[in-house]
């Protein structure tokens, strides 16, 4: 059974520019979380989908935006990059919200 | 607010001692409790979880770990480290706040084994 996949594995981008991040869940999940993770920050929750809707978001801009397709995979898309948004994006998905599989992570550079 | 914490930022043992890595959590209603481990540049993998039943809860690669209500406490724990456990790990817990699902997690231990 195929676990998550997150594509690409590493990133770098600009100042300014956007970014799309990929990931592909485990077949027949249908929820999909993101989360950030920085040294000085620790893991944190960006949002989770469901059957292509946003259901939960975390505490991050507006430039953080995400979105799900019928066949459960999922983008998120970052404008107008920041130093600071330089992470390892971990997506996650689930079939009952009582267990998540992680992918492997996608590192974004920012310079 | 759901949150959990890990007291120590990293734990040193030998190899084959046992190995602890604490934490800690605060919940309004039952705690569903996760570990995980990381190793560099990888994403999170599962180790165990605690929903209900037991209090000791086995998992992955010979970790157990231990829910104790009273204590608020669900402890990571081995019988006998190896190298190979050198890792990052993480204590979460879930948080069903404004009726979805997220993971809340602690700052993480670094886990070092030494030969």
């Amino acid at each position: 059974k195929a676990g998550v996949t997150q594509t690409p594995r590493y990133l770098i981008k600009t100042r300014g520019q956007q970014v799309t991040l990929s990931c592909s869940p485990i077949s027949g999940h249908r929820s999909v979380s993101w989360y950030q993770q920085t040294p000085g920050q620790g893991l944190q929750f960006l949002f989770e989908y469901f059957s292509e809707t946003q259901r939960n978001k975390g505490n991050f801009p507006g430039r953080f935006s995400g979105r799900q397709f019928s066949n459960s995979r999922s983008e998120m898309n970052v404008s107008t990059l920041e130093l600071g948004d330089s992470a390892l994006y971990l997506c996650a998905s689930s079939l009952d919200g009582f267990g998540y599989t992680f992918g492997s992570g996608t590192r974004l550079t920012v310079v | 607010a759901q949150s959990v914490a890990q007291p120590e930022d990293q734990v040193n043992v030998a190899e084959g001692n046992p190995l602890t890595v604490k934490c800690t959590y605060s919940v309004s209603g039952n705690p569903y409790l996760f570990w995980y481990v990381q190793y560099p540049n990888r994403g999170l993998q599962f180790l165990l979880k605690y929903i209900t039943g037991d209090n000791l809860v086995k998992g992955s690669y010979g970790f157990e770990a231990e829910f104790n209500k009273s204590q608020t406490s669900f402890h990571l724990k081995k019988p006998s480290a190896l190298v190979s456990d050198s890792a990052l790990y993480f204590c979460a817990v879930r948080d069903i706040s404004g009726g979805y699902n997220k993971l809340i997690f602690g700052a993480g231990t670094r886990l070092a084994v030494h030969p």
